[in-house]
């Protein structure tokens, strides 16, 4: 197993752009998170999921983002319509019962 | 609102010295506190962590302290090493998902 593996590890778009990173658990987790995080600040919860079912979701994720975790393992987080505001490094975690791990992120910029 | 927040934005330490990263919290309700360091480019690791009924933890090199009752977590690195000089966050769980503080830098100096 090679931890949580989110991909690309780089995005930059052009306003306006749909992009989509994907997050590859830890394979027998159960739970998977994203998280978003700008310079200088903690991690903020994002949406998170247990199994194929999306639990939660927080008020700072707009209706232009949507996350999937269509068969309860890898997981898609896109963006529509991105706007500078958007540009962040984008988390995905992932745990079975105790503390989440996780991945190195996708540094998304949005010019 | 409620929060997690740290009380130094910046320490700087010299190797060998110990070092104590210290963090409020204000939900008396969460049950279970988590730290973690962040380097450049990286996502957070885990470093240890402690649930409400504890009031100290142990790890290698590395000590957690709950206190409930002022709402406080610190965590404490002996004999800090270079290496360890990166961002530490403590993150509080609530139903499920991490809160977390702006963090604390550690910078060590030979």
């Amino acid at each position: 197993d090679t931890g949580v593996s989110q991909n690309p590890r780089h995005k930059i778009t052009k306003r306006g752009q749909n992009v989509t990173f994907r997050c590859d658990p830890i394979s027998e987790h159960n739970r998977l998170y994203w998280y978003r995080q700008t310079l200088g600040q903690g991690p903020e919860f994002l949406t998170y999921f247990q199994n194929e079912a999306q639990l939660e979701k927080s008020r700072l994720l707009s209706d232009r983002f949507s996350a999937e975790r269509p068969k309860g393992s890898f997981s898609t987080l896109e963006i529509q319509r991105t706007e500078q505001g958007d540009s962040a490094m984008y988390l995905c975690a992932s745990s079975l019962m105790e503390a989440p791990t996780f991945g190195s992120g996708t540094r998304l910029t949005v010019v | 609102g409620e929060s997690v927040g740290l009380h130094l934005p910046t320490l700087s330490v010299q190797e060998g010295d110990n070092s104590i990263i210290n963090c409020a919290y204000s939900n008396s309700a969460s049950d279970y506190f988590i730290w973690y360091k962040q380097e450049s480019g990286k996502g957070p690791q885990f470093i240890i962590d402690i649930r409400s009924n504890m009031d100290k933890r142990q790890g290698q090199r590395v000590t957690v302290l709950l206190n409930k009752t002022v709402k406080h977590l610190s965590l404490q690195i002996a004999a800090t090493q270079p290496g360890d000089s990166a961002v530490y966050f403590c993150a509080e769980s609530r139903t499920d998902k991490l809160i977390f503080g702006t963090g604390t830098r550690l910078q060590v100096f030979p």
